[in-house]
């Protein structure tokens, strides 16, 4: 059965470094991978998503992971963040054969100035 | 940009009554979706919903929950009689075809179980 694990529950960071947020998967088939973030008292909205193709994927604010499928792992980066980044950063899978996405338990990114 | 939106934002109710949570997806999404998310858990895969019938569902999905899709536009979940377990984050989400497309999903309705 699939399975997501995001090791790091807490990442308390300062403004303006570099930060990763780890994610792994466990899955006998191919998956899509997705990145969601939810900002308090809002619902999740997608950051990035590899579906096929380059390994790098990247968001419109600066976020970008790298698929590896040797290491079976979706990893989130960020060369300088900002204090509106501080959310909950949830990493998710789906295999191709089925629709519902497995989360995993989601990391806290916190940003201080 | 288009969103999903739920409704209510919070909905209190007494253990053993029935609750409807409902859900506008977005207008040409074809498949639709519940998760829940328990106080300080994981988002977790409730049910998708294709074509007026229920593609796929997960273990927590049992007789006491339902989905209908009772108009053009409202999706709803029904919890039959609920349970103080049953507390939590429900979101709604939808998707314009199936896994390689994205969900995108609501703010939720939290529901408290008294």
């Amino acid at each position: 059965a699939q399975s997501v694990t995001q090791l790091d529950s807490q990442v308390p960071v300062f403004e303006e470094a570099p930060v990763e947020l780890r994610c792994n998967y466990s899955s006998s088939v191919s998956v899509y991978l997705f990145w969601y973030v939810q900002y308090p008292n809002q619902g999740l909205q997608l950051l990035l998503k590899y579906l096929s193709g380059s390994t790098l994927v990247e968001s419109i604010n600066g976020f970008e992971a790298e698929f590896n499928k040797s290491q079976t792992s979706f990893h989130l980066r960020k060369p300088s963040v900002h204090i509106s980044d501080t959310a909950e950063y949830f990493c998710a899978v789906s295999e191709v054969d089925t629709d519902k996405l497995i989360f995993g338990t989601g990391t806290r990114l916190q940003v201080f100035p | 940009e288009p969103e999903v939106t739920q409704t209510p934002s919070h909905q209190v109710t007494q253990m053993g009554q029935e609750v409807i949570l409902r859900c506008v997806p977005i207008s040409n999404h074809l498949y639709f979706y519940w998760y829940r998310q328990i106080l300080g858990q994981k988002v977790e895969f409730l049910v998708s919903f294709y074509n007026n019938e229920i593609s796929e569902k997960s273990e927590i999905f049992d007789d006491q929950f339902s989905v209908e899709r009772p108009d053009g536009s409202n999706f709803t979940l029904k919890i039959r009689s609920t349970k103080l377990e049953d507390s939590a984050m429900y979101f709604c989400a939808s998707s314009e075809s199936d896994s390689n497309q994205p969900q995108h999903f609501g703010d939720g309705t939290r529901l408290s179980i008294l």
